[in-house]
Formats: C-alpha cells, structure tokens, sequence
C-alpha cells in the first residue's frame, strides 16, 4: 500500500485569497489525481497531475482556478485560486500504483 | 459519468452480513468492478477489486454474476465500524490511465 499525506489538513481562508495544497506519497505512484468533495456530496475528479507537465483537467475545471504541479514521482500541489464561498470542500489527493488507488485525508476548506 | 446504480441506502444490524448489491449493465470486457468506501471524515478505502471471477480477502466478498452487469459486495461480520459510503466502480486497468469516477455510492448504517 502507500501512505498519502497532506497539508494542510484543514483551513479557513478568506474569500478572494488563493491556497495552496500539497500531497506527498510515501512512495513512487504511477498517476497522481485532485478530487473535490462539497458538502454531503461524493467526489468529483478535478485533474490528473502529470509529472513534468501541465495537468490534464476534467470537465468544469481549469488551470487559472486550479493550477496544478508535479514536480515529481512523489509530490504534487493544488492551488485553489481567488477562492470564493463556493470553493468550500473537502480536497482529496489520490495515487494510483498498480491496481490499486490510494486516498490521502483531505484538505478541509473553508471560505469566508 | 458513473457507471454503476446503488441503493442510496441500507441499514444492517451487528454481527449480520451486509449484502451490497451494484448494478453495472454497461460494463464491457476489459473493465473492472472496484469497492471503496468513506469513513466519515476519511478518505476513500479500497476494500476489493474483481473481473468476472468471485474475490474475497480480508476485508470482505466480491460476488460478479456471470453477465457481470451486476455484483455484491459482501460483509460477512458487519460491525458498527463497518458504517461509512460504499462506492461501486467500474473501471478499465488503472495502469492505462483510467480514471476511478465516484457515483453516489450507497450509506451503509450498522446498527446495534
């Protein structure tokens, strides 16, 4: 298995402010994806992180909100930029090795 | 777009098996029958994959019925720990870059 950290894992920010999360895998992943949970609701795939390039972003999502790195096998940020009230959710970093996917915590976020 | 139909809901008492049925008639040969579930305030938690054939391991049992447009996920001993959102997906070999993408899931509530 692997173990998925992130930080940080909770935080109250003020609207029009922007975060920066980041997810550290205890060891090498082949993929790397950002999923947003709002409240009492399931997960929706934000992008999928590609080491060394842009990252490949779902439908309703884009950079300039979301701007993604991965600057390696490891490691990866989310930035939730200009953050409105709306953006509260829970953000979830994943790693996938093998057949298996594994979930950090979550990044709990609130806007004010 | 999810693949796969949940109940919204079930409820099961301790001790008793927990019998949670997915529907998937639009799964196609090379893609598999994957359960998650998330503890409240958790990330996600795989519990078991499978293709055509029957799994079990430690955690639970994975039926597939021989059209593999449905499946069971099976508890033997639910306990009130057991309590959390049950996710049935379907998805094609995770080394090729498919995606794991959420439906509803189904509320699993063990009860004294």
């Amino acid at each position: 298995s692997a173990v998925i950290s992130q930080k940080p894992s909770r935080d109250i920010c003020q609207r029009g402010t922007s975060l920066t999360i980041q997810c550290q895998v205890d060891s090498q992943v082949t993929m790397m994806f950002w999923y947003r949970q709002q409240p009492g609701q399931s997960l929706t795939l934000i992008a999928t992180a590609n080491q060394g390039s842009e990252a490949t972003y779902e439908s309703g999502f884009v950079i300039d909100k979301f701007p993604i790195s991965r600057p390696n096998l490891t490691f990866s940020t989310l930035t939730v930029s200009n953050m409105s009230p709306e953006d509260s959710s829970i953000y979830l970093c994943s790693g996938y090795r093998g057949t298996e996917a594994f979930f950090g915590q979550g990044t709990r976020l609130t806007v004010v | 777009d999810a693949k796969t139909t949940q109940p919204p809901s079930m409820d099961c008492a301790e001790g008793r098996a927990a019998n949670l049925p997915c529907n998937h008639s639009t799964i196609s040969g090379n893609e598999y029958v994957y359960w998650y579930r998330q503890i409240h305030s958790q990330g996600p938690q795989y519990i078991i994959h499978g293709l055509k054939n029957n799994e079990t391991n430690e955690m639970a049992s994975l039926i597939i019925t021989e059209d593999r447009k449905s499946s069971t996920l099976i508890l033997p001993h639910a306990t009130l720990r057991d309590t959390a959102v049950y996710y049935c997906i379907v998805r094609g070999n995770m080394e090729y870059g498919n995606k794991l993408v959420f439906g509803a899931g189904t509320i699993l509530r063990v009860k004294s």
